[in-house]
């Protein structure tokens, strides 16, 4: 069976830090690999997306950056972080038009 | 562009009801809609998934319909349970478009 791992599940950090979030799919190969923001009270922002290794398609401009360097990784970043990047974190994959999320990172920059 | 509505936002039901949760699209040339269950502080898990050509979508005490042309699903739970409290997301996919567009949710709480 197809599993998601995303890590850390929470995460303090100052502003102007970096930041690099990890997520991995075991069980499929040649997922379509999706990073998501949910703020307080919001609902889901999608920020990247990727369908295959190298290919990165990015949905709100912003200090964050992804890369796939991997068929079943997909990681998120930041050289410095903003206050306003604090939110939860999730990642997602899909490959037969279902979508399966992890459990999420809870980024707080103080 | 596509956009998902969810009202209401919050619903609170005593145990044991029978309810239905809205969700409706703006455009109705989707490829499938999928409804997640989000608890506090969790990812979102998977409840059912509608595939265009398909009217409805039935796992244990979940059914979840879709009605293209009116742009709706509803996602209906027999029998409520306090364990059924949480906040229901229904999601869109277009044709050719990789991505989900997401409702903002419906809070969902069972009074025991």
């Amino acid at each position: 069976s197809q599993t998601i791992h995303q890590w850390p599940a929470t995460l303090v950090q100052p502003v102007g830090s970096p930041l690099s979030l990890e997520c991995t799919v075991e069980g499929t190969s040649n997922p379509n690999l999706y990073w998501y923001r949910q703020a307080a009270g919001r609902g889901l922002q999608l920020l990247f997306y990727s369908v295959g290794i190298g290919q990165i398609s990015s949905e709100v401009p912003q200090n964050l950056s992804a890369s796939r360097p991997q068929d079943r990784q997909f990681i998120l970043s930041s050289k410095k972080l903003l206050l306003s990047d604090s939110g939860f974190y999730l990642c997602a994959w899909e490959r037969t038009g279902e979508a399966f999320f992890g459990q999420g990172t809870r980024l707080t920059v103080v | 562009k596509q956009e998902v509505t969810q009202i209401p936002a919050a619903l609170s039901v005593p145990e044991g009801e029978n309810l239905v949760l809205n969700c409706s699209f703006t455009d109705s040339a989707i490829y499938n809609l999928q409804w997640f269950r989000q608890d506090p502080g969790k990812g979102l898990t998977s409840l059912l998934l509608i595939q265009s050509s398909q009217r409805e979508q039935t796992s244990g005490r979940l059914n979840a319909s879709l009605d293209k042309s009116s742009g709706r699903s509803t996602l209906y739970i027999a029998a409520s349970q306090p364990g059924d409290s949480a906040t229901y997301l229904c999601a869109v996919r277009d044709f050719g478009n990789e991505k989900l567009t997401f409702g903002t949710g419906t809070r969902l709480t069972i009074i025991p």
